[in-house]
């Protein structure tokens, strides 16, 4: 998958807790993004991060959390505040080098997260 | 995963038929245009790209057409084969904005 690797591939999360998704690339890429994917729908975004310690919120950032403490990895908290959280999750990164996002990502395997 | 692609429009054709699948894309402004292949379970991959100043691209058995008039995209595949059958996503960009991705078509090959 590109160098990009995300853990676990299944996931499962009980009422009111906390779960956390991995993502790894090696890359070299400054930017790295995280994507939500529903049946019927495209991908949306939930964060992204440009560069090591900063990161934005994307179009569904409520109920989730990120950092980027280090320029390979970017986690993704799924808290208990987000209601819906089953959902394939896609992590990418890019080279951040053309304009703020154009230039075409590489993806992850996904992690499939479900409710217990 | 097995969630991708429940409802999404399906597009049938016969092994060895040519393929093409389209996209309407909604920024006038978008100029940067790619089309990504994903496979059940798997993380979308990269098919091929084309930027605003050109109508026409063309890779290993794929062209990708843009159609900036009608803000049209497709993406033809000639012989498709049975590797081929996945769910097929669009996704635009305009410089100073973040890519957008469409819902996606599912392509079907039969024998």
């Amino acid at each position: 998958d590109g160098g990009i690797t995300q853990s676990p591939k299944y996931l499962f999360r009980k009422e009111g807790q906390n779960v956390t998704l991995s993502c790894e690339q090696n890359l070299n890429h400054d930017a790295m993004y995280w994507y939500r994917q529903d049946p019927g729908q495209g991908l949306r975004l939930i964060y992204y991060s440009q560069i090591v310690n900063d990161f934005q919120k994307g179009d569904i950032a409520e109920g989730y959390s990120v950092s980027r403490e280090k320029k390979e990895s970017f986690p993704l908290t799924v808290t208990s505040a987000q209601k819906n959280p089953t959902a394939f999750y896609l992590c990418a990164s890019s080279t951040g080098t053309g304009g703020e996002t154009n230039e075409k990502l590489f993806f992850g395997s996904g992690t499939q997260l479900s409710v217990l | 995963g097995e969630s991708v692609g429940l409802h999404l429009p399906t597009l049938s054709v016969q092994e060895g038929d040519n393929s093409i699948i389209n996209c309407a894309y909604s920024n006038s402004a978008s100029d940067y245009f790619i089309w990504y292949k994903q496979e059940s379970g798997k993380g979308p991959q990269f098919i091929i790209d084309i930027r605003s100043n050109m109508d026409k691209r063309q890779g290993q058995r794929v062209t990708v057409l843009l159609n900036k008039t009608v803000k049209h995209l497709s993406l033809q595949i000639a012989a498709t084969q049975p590797g081929d059958s996945a769910v097929y996503f669009c996704a635009e960009n305009a410089l100073t904005d973040k890519l957008i991705f469409g819902t996606g078509t599912r392509l079907q090959v039969f024998p």
